[in-house]
C-alpha cells in the first residue's frame, strides 16, 4: 500500500512564499501529482513530477526527489486567491490508474 | 461537454435506502474515476474505469457499493442500504487515458450525499 504525509495547515501573508512538503511510502512509484481545491469546489490539477528536479509553472513550482521519497509544492508571490487546500497524490505501480491522495494542506493567505 | 458533470448535486436520503449517483465525463475521455471525500479530508479512491471495464475495484468500501459504465461514457455509482457513514461528497473525474501515470484528471463538482 501507500501512505503520504503533508502538513495540515500553513498560514502566510500576501506576497510571501510557501512550501508544502509531501513525503510518501509506496511499494512502487511512478510519480507525484499536486491538486488544488478551493472550499466547496472541485480539485484542479497543478503539476506532475515523474523525474527528479524542479518543474516550474508560473508562480507555482513542484519538486521531486525519488531517492528521498519526497516532494514539495512551492507557491510564490502568494495571493488571496491561493487560499485553498493542496493535495499531493502518488501514482503507484501496483495499481494502474489509482491515484492515492494525501490528506491535504490548507493554505491560509492573510492580508 | 465543457466539463465533467455530476447529478444530483445534493442528495438527502434515509438510512437503508438505495441511491444512484451519475457522472458524465468529458467527451472522448476513456478513463473515469470515482472518489469519496469526507468533510475536511482527502480524496479516497473508490473505483477506476478504462472504457467500460473496471480494472481496479479495490477502493469500494463494501459490497453495498457498485459502479458501472456504459458506452464508454456515463457512469453510475450505486450505494445500497445506505448508512450514515456513507455521508460524504462523491467526486467523479475523467482523463484522456488511464494507464499513463500523471494524466491530468478533470473533476466534476461532486454530489453531496447526506444519509439521515
Amino acid at each position: 500500500g501507500q501512505s503520504l504525509e503533508q502538513p495540515s495547515e500553513v498560514t502566510a501573508v500576501e506576497g510571501a512564499i510557501v512550501q508544502i512538503n509531501c513525503t510518501y511510502q509506496t511499494s512502487g512509484f511512478y510519480g507525484l501529482s499536486w491538486y488544488q481545491q478551493h472550499d466547496g469546489g472541485a480539485p484542479t490539477f497543478l503539476s506532475y513530477n515523474a523525474l527528479d528536479g524542479l518543474e516550474e509553472t508560473g508562480r507555482f513550482s513542484s519538486f521531486l526527489s525519488r531517492s528521498d521519497s519526497y516532494g514539495y509544492l512551492l507557491l510564490q508571490e502568494l495571493q488571496m486567491k491561493d487560499s485553498a487546500s493542496y493535495f499531493c497524490a502518488v501514482w503507484a505501480t501496483d495499481s494502474w490508474g489509482k491515484l492515492q491522495f494525501g490528506a491535504g494542506t490548507q493554505v491560509v493567505v492573510t492580508p | 461537454g465543457a466539463g465533467v458533470s455530476q447529478s444530483p448535486s445534493n442528495k438527502v436520503t434515509e438510512k437503508g435506502k438505495d441511491v444512484e449517483l451519475r457522472c458524465d465525463p468529458i467527451s472522448g475521455h476513456t478513463a473515469l474515476y470515482w472518489y469519496r471525500q469526507s468533510l475536511g479530508q482527502g480524496l479516497e479512491f473508490l473505483i477506476y474505469f478504462q472504457g467500460n471495464s473496471a480494472p481496479d475495484k479495490s477502493g469500494l468500501p463494501s459490497d453495498r457499493f457498485s459502479a458501472e459504465r456504459t458506452g464508454g461514457s456515463v457512469s453510475t455509482l450505486t450505494i445500497q442500504r445506505t448508512q450514515q457513514e456513507d455521508s460524504a461528497v462523491y467526486l467523479c473525474a475523467s482523463s484522456l487515458a488511464g494507464q499513463g501515470a500523471g494524466n491530468e484528471q478533470f473533476f466534476g463538482p461532486g454530489t453531496r450525499l447526506t444519509v439521515l
